[in-house]
């Protein structure tokens, strides 16, 4: 069973704080992916990485920075965090770009 | 740019009864339609999906069809359950792309 999990499942931060949330998936997976979720948005892509030390921007990257030092391991940082970065990320991996997308539970992230 | 639009937002039915989501995709490049069930807590969690080359898979009471030409999916419950009941995203990709468009996703109530 693929397995996807993800540091913490629910966070508060005060404003100007750097967060980091951190993915880890155990299935050998190339692709890692970074999503937000927000109710009438759907889930939206803010980063994904196709290898290890390789990043690429989403849809919304602005305000993230991501890391994948190891293949199995992807991390988010919020650099400064803000309250409008307040939302549901979720994580998740596959192993092709036509594949099904494995997902970790979520964080819900509170930025006070 | 690529979207998929999703409907309805919100589908209420009765235990035993049928729903039926559709989604709408704009990329006619796109050939691979993932659908995801995402329970309350959990992240979303793959129930079904349709590759261009068919035109409707059924898996017991799910099932999915798509319409290339309209570039229309559906996904269809019969014999609804109370445990159907939870938010539904469909979503599409294509051969090449690292990305997939997710909907908008559509919240499912069953009354039992």
């Amino acid at each position: 069973d693929v397995k996807v999990t993800q540091s913490s499942r629910y966070l508060v931060k005060r404003t100007g704080e750097k967060v980091f949330l951190e993915c880890v998936q155990d299935m050998d997976h190339e692709n890692m992916f970074w999503y937000r979720q927000d109710p009438g948005l759907g889930l939206r892509l803010i980063y994904f990485s196709y290898d290890v030390k390789m990043k690429e921007k989403g849809d919304i990257p602005e305000g993230y920075s991501v890391s994948r030092e190891k293949k199995e391991r992807f991390s988010l940082i919020l650099e400064s965090a803000s309250t409008n970065q307040t939302s549901m990320y979720l994580c998740a991996s596959n192993p092709g770009a036509e594949d099904t997308q494995y997902f970790g539970p979520g964080t819900r992230l509170t930025v006070l | 740019g690529e979207n998929v639009e999703q409907h309805p937002s919100t589908l209420s039915v009765q235990e035993g009864d049928s729903a039926v989501i559709k989604c709408t995709y704009s990329d006619s490049a796109s050939n691979y339609f993932p659908w995801y069930k995402q329970e309350l807590g959990k992240g979303p969690q793959l129930i079904i999906d349709i590759r261009s080359n068919v035109g409707e898979k059924k898996d017991q009471r799910i099932a999915v069809t798509l319409n290339k030409t309209a570039k229309h999916f559906s996904l269809h419950i019969t014999e609804t359950q109370p445990e159907d009941s939870a938010v539904y995203f469909c979503a599409a990709s294509k051969r090449g792309g690292f990305k997939t468009i997710f909907g908008a996703g559509t919240r499912l109530f069953v009354k039992a």
